[in-house]
Parts: C-alpha cells; structure tokens; sequence
C-alpha cells in the first residue's frame, strides 16, 4: 500500500529558531500533499495545500510567510515553521494524494511533534 | 466552505455494545466521506468511507450511512472490542476544491469491559 515517511517523528527547537518538516511518498507519486495541524484533543486543522510545482494554497488564518511549504518534487514535500515560538508548539501532519487519487486515497504521514521552548 | 459537525465529542460503551458516531456537513456538493480512527501521538488511519452515490457502507464490525438529503453521515461499530477505543474523526471533501478535506471535531471512545 501507499506510504508517507514523515521526519522527524518529534523535534524540541528554541523560540526564534526554525524548523523543517519533511513528507515522502515512498512509493507513489503524491501531486498533491496537504499540511495539517493538530492541537491536542483537537481536530486536524488543514493548513495549506500544495501541488506539485506550484505554490502552496493557504488556509484563511495561516501565514504563508511563517509556515513554508515546498513541493518541488513528486515524492518530497517540506514544512518549514519559521522563527517558531511556544504557540507553534503542535502536532503536524502531512496527507498526500496521487494523481490516480481514487486508488490511494489519502496517506497521511506519522506525523510531527513540534515543541518550541 | 464547507463545515463538518461530530457528535458526541466523547462516548462511553461497554464491551460487546454497539456504538454510533453522527456527522452532518453542510456543502451539498460534497461527495465523499471518509471515517478516521487515530490513537494517541499517532496517524489518522483509514477505517472505512462512503461516496455519495452509495447510502450504506459495511465492513466486518464497521459501518456508514449517508443520507444526502438531510447532509448527515454515521459511524456505527458493533460488538465494540476494547481495541476500539480511540479518537473517531469524520470528513468531508467538497467537489472540485482540490480534493480537500474538512474533518469533524472527533470522538473520543472509551469501550469499557
């Protein structure tokens, strides 16, 4: 089945410092790779979408400026949060989907756990 | 955009009972439903979903209605076994909004034996 490796698995960064998150489909092509945030005991919170190539589409409320996503290729998205600070500090989850979408569905990575001291 | 409500927020069964999670959205063009089990500091994982030209899903111990009509969609689980217990979310992708989904706020279940 469709995998996305998601790395790190849990990081601890200062406040002011930045941080990167990546997805990889590890064996399919993801052309599409959506962000989310997770709060604890809280829902997901879709973020931003990204397609292959193109720029990411942002969530009303998330700045594009702070939260950096890149999908320069079909198997690797990354999230950058810049100058992170405690109320950065979440669970962040990346989901792709292929262009035969309908056969994979949605695979999300295992997600993120940011802590920002 | 479209709005996906869950209820209850958290549910208590007993071993061997049944359980049932409800969902309405509001976007008519939605058309595909997909039901989450995450456990804790873990992944959402895939349990079972609907599209809308289907009224009745099932799986094993799992299964989903839809009902366009009144917009609402529901998870029922039966024979609950304590592995169930877990954080159960719904979504909802809306057509042609590049394939987005919007998630429910989640219930927590407890099967208690």
């Amino acid at each position: 089945g469709a995998v996305v490796s998601q790395h790190p698995s849990w990081v601890i960064c200062k406040s002011g410092t930045s941080v990167k998150i990546e997805c990889r489909s590890l064996d399919f092509q993801a052309t599409t790779m959506f962000w989310y945030r997770q709060f604890p005991k809280q829902s997901l919170m879709l973020m931003a979408t990204s397609n292959e190539g193109s720029k990411a589409t942002y969530e009303q409320g998330v700045e594009k400026d702070k939260f950096l996503i890149n999908h320069a290729s079909l198997t690797l998205s990354t999230l950058t949060v810049t100058s992170a600070h405690p109320e950065d500090s979440s669970f962040y989850i990346c989901s792709a989907r292929s262009m035969g979408g309908e056969l994979y569905g949605y695979t999300f990575g295992s997600g993120t756990r940011l802590t920002v001291v | 955009g479209e709005n996906v409500e869950q209820h209850p927020s958290t549910l208590s069964v007993q071993e061997g009972d049944s359980a049932v999670i409800k969902c309405t959205y509001s976007d008519s063009a939605s058309n595909y439903f997909p039901w989450y089990k995450q456990e804790l500091g873990k992944r959402p994982q895939l349990i079972i979903d609907i599209r809308s030209n289907v009224g009745e899903k099932k799986d094993q111990r799992i299964a989903v209605t839809l009902n366009k009509t009144a917009k609402h969609f529901s998870l029922h689980i039966t024979e609950t076994q304590p592995e169930d217990s877990a954080v159960y979310f719904c979504a909802a992708r809306v057509t042609g909004t590049a394939s987005k989904l919007t998630f429910g706020t989640g219930t927590r279940l407890q099967v208690t034996l």
